[in-house]
């Protein structure tokens, strides 16, 4: 099974700063790899798929990079309604799997 | 509009059954593989099940091979989840999910979840 790993488990921001989340796997998952975004009580939402690409809808603050093991999500300036927690998740090889998330709390 | 509601959850006691739906609209179903997915009190996301459009291909977590079964009925636009010798740790949010690109892809819509509680 390929455990994905997200760092920090909490960061703390204040709005209009960059937010920089990492993800990474313990063994290659090309560029398989997407991010989704959840708020307390709702459904996750997928913001980014490829490694790269934004899905529908999202705006241009959010972008991902990375390829093979490790991956980023950046969200270069946060608003108010961007604190959530978002997961990593690679769909590159059975079980599919998710990270534990990464916390971004308003500092 | 995509739409995904499920249904079904309730408290069941330990080493019970539960049957959870999701009742899909808005796209052509039976083109797109579905999943379950899970997520317990305060915790991530965990992948659980998955079938493919035509039902050829399904898969399962360890954590729930054996005693969950996956299927669907593409004449009526529904995913099923049949849950037998429930567990406490299986206390969760239950979603389903349309996977973007009719067998593969990420999750691009999901459920709003259904909450099942199995106590001990």
């Amino acid at each position: 099974e390929i455990v994905m790993t997200q760092s920090p488990a909490t960061l703390s921001v204040s709005p209009g700063e960059r937010a920089t989340l990492s993800c990474r796997a313990t063994q290659s998952v090309s560029t398989n790899l997407a991010w989704y975004q959840q708020k307390p009580g709702q459904a996750p939402r997928l913001l980014i798929y490829g490694a790269s690409t934004r899905a529908t809808g999202i705006p241009a603050r959010f972008s991902g990079s990375g390829s093979g093991t490790e991956f980023t999500l950046t969200i270069s300036s946060l608003q108010s309604e961007d604190f959530a927690v978002y997961y990593c998740q690679q769909d590159n090889k059975w079980p599919l799997t998710f990270g534990g998330g990464t916390k971004v709390e308003i500092k | 509009e995509v739409q995904l509601v499920e249904s079904g959850g309730d408290l069941v006691q330990a080493g019970g059954s539960l049957s959870l739906s999701c009742a899909a609209s808005g796209f052509t179903f039976n083109a797109y593989s579905m999943t379950w997915v899970r997520q317990a009190p305060g915790k991530g996301l965990e992948w659980i099940s998955y079938i493919s459009s035509v039902s050829t291909t399904i898969y399962y977590a360890d954590s729930v091979k054996g005693r969950f079964t996956i299927s669907r009925d593409n004449a009526k636009n529904s995913l099923y989840l049949q849950m037998n010798s429930l567990r406490a740790d299986d206390t969760a949010v239950y979603y389903c999910a349309k996977r973007a690109w009719g067998e593969g892809g990420p999750f691009d819509f999901w459920g709003q979840g259904t909450l099942v509680t199995v106590s001990s």
